[in-house]
């Protein structure tokens, strides 16, 4: 199993479409979790750290699950905009070493 | 704020050429990183720097890659000699843990290498 697991997609959705991705990761001393986002040929910004309690920044809520592993990120009324790759970033334990998943591809249509 | 700075922002070299990267963190953060990115894939870490120190290197192919945090400031990245397979986007990144937000990184626009 990878340490951390995106399905890539791409999704394809409409206009004002709900859309989750989820994150799976096999390291359960995990302590921090983060959503980037990165648009074609740019790099990779934060888009949410993901917190325990669950975190909602406007469209964009973000949620984690210790006992199946896995975290979620859910963007609610989608925007053209949006349309960019999703990367989970999973902290594998007290070492501070951040692992990357692939990606999850998500394009936003008229 | 500056951000991270990174240049050249494009490379083209013939394989077996040497290349190097240069890396301006943002002013404070103490943690730095070398990345190496390949089309539909996720950043892969090369190198990470605490200060001048090198903690983690385990994935730095050292046979021809090479780096260097001489001040814990600005960093450069080596590779010598360039093979095919080392064309991809290098990207430097930068965090500070004793801000409020651990483990954030800033990443730079990313050089992007071809080597033919």
């Amino acid at each position: 199993r990878k340490e951390v697991e995106q399905d890539p997609g791409p999704f394809n959705v409409p206009e004002g479409a709900t859309v989750a991705f989820n994150c799976t990761y096999s390291n359960s001393a995990s302590q921090s979790f983060f959503w980037y986002r990165q648009d074609c040929r740019k790099e990779p910004k934060l888009l949410m750290s993901v917190y325990s309690s669950g975190n909602e920044d406007g469209r964009f809520t973000a949620q984690l699950n210790r006992a199946s592993q896995y975290i979620s990120l859910l963007i609610r009324d989608s925007k053209l905009s949006d349309s960019a790759t999703y990367l989970c970033v999973v902290n594998a334990g007290n070492n501070r070493k951040l692992i990357w998943g692939l990606g999850t591809s998500l394009a936003v249509n008229p | 704020e500056a951000g991270v700075v990174q240049s050249p922002r494009y490379k083209i070299i013939e394989k077996k050429q040497p290349v190097a990267f240069w890396c301006n963190p943002i002013s404070g953060h103490n943690t730095l990183y070398w990345y190496l990115q390949n089309l539909g894939q996720g950043p892969e870490l090369l190198i990470r720097y605490e200060n001048e120190e090198a903690v983690d290197d385990s994935q730095l192919p050292k046979d021809r890659f090479s780096a260097e945090r001489l001040k814990g400031v600005d960093s450069t990245l080596k590779i010598q000699p360039a093979e095919l397979g080392d064309s991809a986007v290098y990207l430097c990144a930068s965090s500070d843990r004793t801000g409020g937000r651990t483990d954030t990184q800033y990443f730079g626009p990313g050089t992007r290498l071809t080597v033919l």
